[in-house]
């Protein structure tokens, strides 16, 4: 168990609509992660935020955004959904802003119909 | 473009065996190379990593090869075991881009008893 909790582990919606993942890290990590792993992408760096702030960016679409709460869980909002969109969609989490992602949750499996 | 690239895509190796999966780069400021397992349904999980002032590094049956010249990088699976079947993902990221790791293809490793 990495400690990291994503939720939901699935979703399914229609185009054009929008969602929201959402992700614990693991006690005691200030860092988080999100990443998107397709077919054909493989595993993709979207966004990190630090404590609250985001620290870098990745291959983040427009039509998607992601925050980190005082209580240290983080939300990615997808919008405007696009068949393409359908992924893996994996958060990851580290102590420092430096330290590379350690501990990846299980995912949540976004199918777009 | 994939920064890092991965082979073979699969392996299959007895138990017993040695699994080898090998990874380059271009980015020489590349300064984190690490490698992850994973299962199906799982996240990847950090398994060894290595920096480039050292060529090699081994934990248990888990060996990392270095050649910064050659700007490659693999995993030996020594002893391979069944539990041992899954995708391996080799990565890199530079200590100047935070946590934005860019992953290989992955390779599915099988171990048949």
């Amino acid at each position: 168990d990495s400690g990291v909790t994503q939720t939901p582990k699935h979703l399914i919606t229609a185009t054009g609509q929008r969602v929201t993942l959402r992700c614990s890290p693991r006690s005691g990590d200030l860092s988080v992660y999100w990443y998107q792993q397709s077919l054909d992408q493989g595993l993709q760096f979207l966004i990190q935020y630090y404590n609250g702030e985001e620290r870098a960016k990745g291959n983040i679409l427009e039509r998607f955004s992601a925050q980190q709460f005082p209580d240290l869980h983080s939300e990615l909002n997808l919008s405007s959904l696009e068949l393409g969109d359908s992924a893996l969609y994996f958060c990851a989490s580290s102590f420092g802003q430096g330290n590379q992602p350690q501990h990846f949750g299980d995912g949540t499996r976004l199918s777009i119909l | 473009q994939q920064q890092v690239k991965q082979s073979p895509q699969s392996l299959i190796v007895q138990k017993g065996g040695i699994s080898i999966i090998n990874c380059a780069y271009e980015n020489t400021a590349f300064d984190y190379f690490p490698w992850y397992q994973q299962f199906p349904g799982k996240g990847p999980a950090l398994l060894i990593a290595i920096r480039p002032d050292v060529s090699e590094k081994k934990e248990g049956r888990f060996t990392i090869s270095f050649n910064k010249s050659a700007k490659q990088f693999s995993l030996h699976i020594m002893d391979s075991q069944p539990g041992d079947s899954a995708t391996y993902f080799c990565a890199a990221s530079s200590s100047r881009s935070w946590g934005k790791l860019q992953f290989g293809a992955g390779t599915q490793v099988v171990v048949t008893p």
